[in-house]
């Protein structure tokens, strides 16, 4: 079975330090990945997602950015962040493929990042 | 554009029935989902329906889809304490990106 691997839980970092969160899945071949976060009160913010080894599409202009090295390993990183970087990210993944465009997204634990 | 909107608290008593509701605008979104969120955890896929369904049923789960209003509920039979936590509405039109609204916020009085 799938399972998606998401860490840290909570991280508490100060203005300006650098970010890297890592996201894993097991058990599926080139899935899908996403990252979005979650502000408190509001819905999910798609920030970017990867079909592919080394392809990243962004959706909105911040201070993140997002890599995947492998197949299965998505991070999600910042060189300097801001209090606005704030907030729950949640790492998702769905299965690859034009015959499964509608498949549903499958989420990790999220970490709780807090910028001082 | 596309959006999703939906109540953001429900309070029930154990044992009763819960409905939470939700609108999307994306007249061409061919799946819509209900996720659940326990405090801390990430979202978990609780049932989803394909647009040319009006109603699913999955033990005390039911969806019913109006699609002509773009109207979704999920109906939870015999709510349980287990089932407070925050649901997502959410629809897929194809492509990448899955739009959510902002959550219902359900609370279950013992």
């Amino acid at each position: 079975s799938q399972t998606i691997h998401q860490w840290p839980a909570t991280l508490v970092q100060p203005v300006g330090s650098p970010l890297s969160l890592e996201c894993t899945v097991e058990g599926t071949s080139n899935p899908n990945l996403y990252w979005y976060r979650q502000a408190a009160g509001r819905g999910l913010q798609l920030l970017f997602y990867s079909v592919g080894i080394g392809q990243i599409s962004s959706e909105v202009p911040q201070n993140l950015s997002a890599s995947r090295p492998q197949d299965r390993q998505f991070i999600l990183s910042s060189k300097k962040l801001l209090l606005s970087d704030s907030g729950f990210y949640l790492c998702a993944w769905s299965v690859a493929g034009a015959r499964h465009s509608n498949s549903p997204l499958h989420f990790g634990n999220g970490t709780r990042l807090t910028v001082t | 554009g596309e959006d999703v909107e939906q109540s953001l608290f429900l309070s029930v008593r154990e044992g009763d029935s819960s409905v939470i509701n939700c609108t999307y605008t994306d007249s061409s979104s061919t799946y819509l989902y209900w996720y659940k969120q326990e405090p801390g955890a990430g979202l978990q896929l609780l049932t989803y329906i394909f647009s040319n369904m009006d109603m699913k049923q999955d033990q005390r789960l039911t969806v019913l889809l109006n699609k002509k209003d773009k109207h979704l509920s999920l109906r939870i039979a015999d709510t349980q304490t287990g089932d407070s936590a925050i649901y997502f509405c959410a629809e897929r039109a194809g492509g990448f990106k899955t739009i959510f609204g902002a959550g219902t916020r359900l609370f279950v009085k013992a």
